[in-house]
Parts: structure tokens; C-alpha cells; sequence
């Protein structure tokens, strides 16, 4: 059972580049949800998805797009990449986005744009 | 005010200790309350939830002060394995939006 699995763990861009994290579930979970944590700081919430073809904005989506084709993937699009989007991207699913469900995270990628 | 505040430590503390944790909330709305663990480089997961009546699980005891809107974290015994960083996890009615406080870091030393 893989659970949370995220590709590429390390990625370095230059600015104005794009990219596409991936990330796909097998626990066949509804909600999954795109973080960023910067040094010394906490996830933030970049874009979740309660469906196949449903997804809202998080708290940080400036820059980044989505889309959920099917309930396993979910990947995050950077477009015109920044110094400020230099980060630790995870990825997360849960079964329900109820107050009591865990979050299941992947192994994050490391992103560095210079 | 942020909305998840907890001490960044780090805090240093000797096998066999007992340590202990805050975290504040500002949205006295949330609804549950959460403590992950992260390991250095890697993914957050899940050490325990926080019910209103306070919660054990072996070594950790979390408890919830809804007048204070603080959690605390409990850890006895401590083991040179604890030395992560914990996180304070604050969810709302919906679900969604999930507020992960920055974090604070324990180091236990032999």
C-alpha cells in the first residue's frame, strides 16, 4: 500500500519556468489538498479538491493551478515560476474532510526556483 | 494575532523527562484540534487528536481548554525517538480549512 505518493522529490527551476507536481493516492480517499511550508513556518493550504473534477482555492493559490481528472491524482501546476514559490510542496488526502478525519500527507517535493 | 501560535523552542530536555506543549487558536469557532509530528525533511502525521474531555495514548496526553482556546501536548518519559517537530492543527466547521501552527521543536538528549 503506497498511500501518498509525490514525484519529483527535488526539482530546481529557473524563473518564468513551469512545472507540474504530481501526486497520486491509492486509498481511495475524496479529499486531497496541495501545502506549501516555508522555513519556520506552518502548511499552508494551496488549492483542495473534494471530488474527480471539483476543486476550490486554499488560503495561497496566487501562481498555481489544478486539476482532479480522477480520484487518485491530483496534480499542481506552476506556471511562470518565482523565487517566492521556492518551497516544500506536500500533498495530502483524506476519506472525508470531516472535523475528526487525518490527513494523510505524501513525501513532499523540495523546489527551488534561482 | 496569527491564528495557530505555538512556542518555535526548541527545547532541549534529557531521556526520561516530561515536556510539555501550548498551542493557542484565535477562531473560537474551530471545531477540532489536532497534534501532528514532523521529523526533520519530512511529512507531517498524525500523533493524536484532542478531545474536549483530554485524550492519552501512552506517553502523550493532549488536553483542550475551549475558555483559553489553547491545546497542550503532554510527552513523559521522553525518548531520544521524540525529537521531532510537533505541530498544532486546528480544523473549522467544514473541514477544509486546516490551520497548521509553525511548529515547535523538541530535541531529547542521552
Amino acid at each position: 500500500n503506497a498511500g501518498v505518493t509525490q514525484t519529483p522529490k527535488f526539482r530546481i527551476l529557473k524563473i518564468g519556468q513551469s512545472m507540474t507536481l504530481q501526486c497520486a493516492q491509492d486509498m481511495n480517499h475524496n479529499y486531497m489538498y496541495w501545502y506549501r511550508q516555508d522555513p519556520g513556518m506552518g502548511l499552508k493550504l494551496i488549492y483542495y479538491s473534494v471530488g474527480a473534477g471539483i476543486t476550490d482555492k486554499g488560503e495561497v493559490p496566487n501562481g498555481y493551478n489544478v486539476s482532479r481528472s480522477t480520484t487518485e491524482d491530483f496534480p499542481l501546476r506552476l506556471e511562470l515560476a518565482a523565487p517566492s514559490q521556492t518551497s516544500v510542496y506536500f500533498c495530502a488526502s483524506s476519506y472525508e474532510a470531516g472535523v475528526r478525519n487525518e490527513q494523510y500527507f505524501g513525501p513532499g517535493t523540495r523546489l527551488t526556483v534561482t | 494575532r496569527k491564528e495557530v501560535e505555538q512556542d518555535p523552542g526548541p527545547f532541549n530536555v534529557p531521556e526520561g523527562a516530561t515536556v510539555a506543549f501550548n498551542c493557542t487558536y484565535s477562531n473560537s469557532a474551530s471545531q477540532s484540534f489536532f497534534w501532528y509530528r514532523q521529523d526533520c525533511r519530512k511529512e507531517p502525521k498524525l500523533l493524536m487528536s484532542v478531545y474536549s474531555s483530554g485524550n492519552e495514548d501512552g506517553r502523550f496526553t493532549a488536553q483542550l481548554n475551549r475558555a483559553s482556546q489553547y491545546i497542550s501536548l503532554l510527552i513523559r518519559d521522553s525518548k531520544l525517538s521524540d525529537s521531532a517537530t510537533y505541530l498544532c492543527v486546528v480544523k473549522d466547521t467544514g473541514g477544509f480549512k486546516t490551520i497548521f501552527g509553525a511548529g515547535t521543536r523538541l530535541f531529547v538528549k542521552a
